[in-house]
This record gives C-alpha cells, structure tokens and sequence, in this order.
C-alpha cells in the first residue's frame, strides 16, 4: 500500500525556518518526481515545488522561490522542504503528492503556522 | 507561466443532475499532462483524471474529462450525495511549474 506522511509542522514566527519532512512507503521513490502542495485555511490548492526523481531537476513558484528548497534522500525514502524566512502568508497545510499519472497519491498533510 | 481558471466558482444543483466544470488555460497545455482532482473538507485531494480524459484508478465512470488545448471540461453525469465537494485542475507534468486552478465549489441546491 502507497503511503506518504508528513511531519515536521508546527508554529514558528515570522523570519523562521522549518523542514518539512515527507517518507515514503508501499513504491520505489526513487522512480517518482515528488511535489508540495500547500493550502491555506479556507482556501485552494497552491502546488509550491517539485523535484525529478533523482533530485537533479528542481522548479518553484515564484512565492517561494529563493526562500524553499525541495530534496530527496532516496536511500531514506523520504522527501523534504525547508522553508526559510517564513512569513504569515506561509500558513497552510502542506502535502506531499506522488506524480504518477496525475498527482495520484497524496499524505494527510503537516499544518504549518506562522505568527508572532 | 500558465494559469488556469476554473468557472464556475460555485454550482449548485441537485443530485441526480448533471454537472459540467471549466477549465481554462491561458496558454495551450499539453492534453496528456492535465488533471483533475476533487477535495471534500478536511481531507486530501483525490485523483479523479489524468491526462484530460483518463479515469483513475477506482473512479466512478459517472466522471469523465475532455478538452484540449486551452479548455478542458469535468463532467459528473449523474450527481450523487458523495460528489458535493471542491473539484481542481491542475496542469502537471515534465514543464517548469505545475499550477492548480482556483477551484470549483459543487455544492447542494
């Protein structure tokens, strides 16, 4: 069975950082291009990074872009986010979603707050 | 950078009707790289077609998807109780970003 579970959410304040953490279970990562999605409270879906399989290939949105970094540990199994200078409209849950045909597995999602 | 925009923002119909949701890009995306997914409140989206057109695995054949080039369409034939939710499109696939529409609220009429 295909699992992805987050971790690493929490409150921080503005400026902060965090690492997100995502592992992987039930496939073999390492054939899979991964991506965060992230979602504010009441909100849509915002897709926010994506990394290729191996790690080599990277991309953002422009929101996140310079302070984000997407990587993968594929011995491990799992995939991360750091978020640096985090600020209030950072709020959200984040997901993990595996990129089969589509976006076809997603974990339950890791709450991350900041505020002062 | 593509957008998707999704209308309406809110439908409201009853169940056993049908229900048509649209897609609009802002510039041609691939048909074999677009997907739609339905999200009900607290939980995580769910897959429902792949590739415009392509249902995934365990999807009620009541959903199905078409479009190509800049408008694509979701269509839920039949209404049931469970298919009140939000419904997305997201463009996915080998391209730089992979963005998601702003969603389309189904709710009961």
């Amino acid at each position: 069975e295909v699992q992805l579970v987050e971790s690493g959410g929490g409150l921080v304040q503005p400026g902060g950082s965090l690492r997100l953490s995502c592992a992987a279970s039930g496939f073999t990562f390492s054939s899979y291009w991964m991506h965060w999605v992230r979602q504010a409270p009441g909100k849509g879906l915002v897709w926010v990074s994506r990394i290729n399989s191996d790690g080599s290939s990277t991309s953002y949105a422009d929101s996140v872009k310079g302070r984000f970094t997407i990587s993968r540990d594929n011995a491990k199994n799992t995939l991360y986010l750091q978020m640096n200078s985090l600020r209030a409209e950072d709020t959200a849950v984040y997901y993990c979603a595996r990129l089969g045909r589509g976006c076809d597995y997603w974990g339950q999602g890791t709450l991350v707050t900041v505020s002062s | 950078e593509i957008v998707l925009t999704q209308s309406p923002g809110t439908l409201s119909l009853s169940p056993g009707e049908r229900a048509t949701l649209s897609c609009r890009a802002s510039q041609s995306v691939s048909s074999s790289y677009l997907a739609w997914y339905q999200q009900k409140p607290g939980q995580a989206p769910r897959l429902l077609i792949y590739g415009a057109s392509s249902r995934a695995t365990g999807i009620p054949d009541r959903f199905s998807g078409s479009g190509s080039g800049t408008d694509f369409t979701l269509t839920i034939s039949r209404l049931e109780p469970e298919d009140f939710a939000v419904y997305y499109c997201q463009q996915y696939g080998s391209s730089l970003l992979s963005p998601f529409g702003q969603g389309t609220r189904l709710e009961i009429k």
